[in-house]
């Protein structure tokens, strides 16, 4: 149980357009998913918390306007780099939790690798 | 606020050798701790966590992590480890106030034949 996916696993797009990436729970309902962004050889930085029906709360540094978060339902979050460009190049994760509390576990999505030509 | 330190960035280690990688948190609230373990090009698994009751957790592939709230650590060990662990391993850190997961900067086994 408790399976995430993302969709795509990996995706090459050119500068200047926008790629959606998906993370779903299969076998559970979310009521918060993560989406984070990993560099090349460095840890995960949490990029924003999504809840089901409501705005994506952002971390400090990461323009909302770039990287849009949408929350359709309890199984399914999407995130859209817009205007991509090379420096977005990176493995994006998204992670999905059935509670709020520290003790919540996450459960992680196999990861999608983006590089913008 | 929290953090959480892994001094070592790479730990190489021989074929069913023991191992202990070290992590090491700070925060001002209860925490919980996790550590993952993450194979290339793939996303993070869940290896095993503290989150309260005894201090000896034991987890999945033979792992297990001492929980000691005086040093504010919480190494993970194997007492045999396969070329298969070979993968980077992050400890994480979340609290009852928070359940954002503080991520440590990663530990690269390298298990050597």
């Amino acid at each position: 149980g408790a399976v995430v996916s993302q969709h795509p696993s990996r995706v090459i797009c050119k500068s200047g357009t926008s790629v959606k990436i998906e993370c779903r729970s299969l076998d559970f309902q979310a009521t918060t998913m993560f989406w984070y962004r990993q560099f090349p050889k460095k840890s995960l930085m949490l990029m924003a918390t999504s809840n089901e029906g409501s705005k994506a709360t952002y971390e400090q540094g990461v323009e909302k306007d770039k990287f849009l978060i949408n929350h359709a339902s309890l199984t399914l979050s999407t995130l859209t780099v817009t205007s991509a460009h090379p420096e977005d190049s990176s493995f994006y994760i998204c992670s999905a939790t059935t509670g709020t509390r520290g003790f919540n576990e996450q459960f992680f999505g196999p990861g999608t690798r983006l590089t913008v030509l | 606020a929290q953090s959480v330190t892994q001094l070592d960035s790479q730990v190489p280690v021989f074929e069913e050798a023991p191992v202990e990688l070290r992590c090491n948190y700070s925060s001002s609230v209860s925490v919980y701790l996790f550590w993952y373990v993450q194979y290339p090009n793939q996303g993070l698994q869940l290896l095993l966590k503290y989150l309260s009751g005894s201090t000896l957790v034991k987890g999945i592939n033979g792992f297990e992590a001492e929980f000691n709230k005086s040093q504010t650590s919480f190494h993970l060990r194997k007492p045999s480890v396969h070329i298969s662990d070979t993968a980077e391993y992050f400890c994480a850190v979340s609290g009852e106030s928070s359940y954002k997961l503080i991520f440590g900067s990663g530990t690269r086994l390298l298990v050597r034949p």
